[in-house]
């Protein structure tokens, strides 16, 4: 079975500055996808970025980057010039095709001004 | 609002009793995901849809679970004899089969037991 590890339950990063969240993952398929989501408190889960495991090139989206290793099956988002509203809850997820998603644990996310 | 809607959003029960949920996903959504989260845990996965097929159930759905989606648009999850570990919150999710399509979540249903 599929699974998403992050090792890290807490980060905190100082307002502007860069901070990165691990995650590693386990599978034998050789295609699938890889998330993060954001959940911020008492508000609802979104997608943050998404990496298709056939792409070479990592996902970016504007402050937002992944570093995707395949064959270390490694995962990390990096947040640049973090803003007070990156606060959340980051969630690192695995799909295989259009299948269920398998989440990580969480890393909780705190900017501090 | 064209999001993904869940009623109601907080619920609290006694052990024993029954609880239903439902989930409205995002009208053009012809998958429909039923996740849980407990506190300080990621989501985990429950049911999926196809339209109106349940595709899918996790060895976490035990028979007190079952969910519907009888004209492959909204989706109820029903809890019977409800118990203290139930407690935790549901979401639910759509997108379309195709792979590339992201699941859009609601905002949950958080279950309470006493």
């Amino acid at each position: 079975a599929q699974t998403v590890t992050q090792s890290q339950p807490e980060m905190s990063v100082q307002e502007a500055e860069t901070v990165t969240l691990s995650c590693t993952y386990d599978t034998s398929e050789s295609d699938y996808y890889l998330f993060w989501y954001k959940q911020p408190p008492s508000r609802q889960m979104i997608l943050v970025i998404r990496q298709e495991a056939y792409k070479q090139q990592n996902a970016t989206e504007n402050r937002f980057s992944v570093n995707f290793q395949k064959a270390a099956k490694s995962f990390s988002l990096k947040i640049s010039d973090s803003q007070l509203g990156d606060a959340a809850m980051y969630f690192c997820a695995y799909r295989r095709g259009s299948e269920k998603l398998v989440f990580g644990k969480g890393t909780k996310l705190t900017v501090n001004p | 609002d064209t999001g993904v809607s869940q009623d109601p959003r907080h619920k609290i029960t006694k052990r024993g009793q029954n609880v239903t949920f439902r989930c409205d996903p995002i009208s053009e959504h012809n998958r429909l995901y039923w996740y849980r989260q407990t506190l300080g845990q990621g989501p985990e996965f429950l049911t999926y849809f196809q339209n109106e097929a349940q595709l899918e159930k996790s060895r976490l759905l035990s028979d007190r679970f079952s969910a519907e989606r009888p004209k492959g648009s909204f989706s109820t999850l029903e809890i019977q004899r409800t118990e203290q570990g139930d407690s935790a919150m549901y979401l639910c999710a759509s997108s379309w089969e195709t792979s590339r399509n992201e699941q859009f979540f609601g905002p949950g249903t958080r279950l309470t037991v006493l």
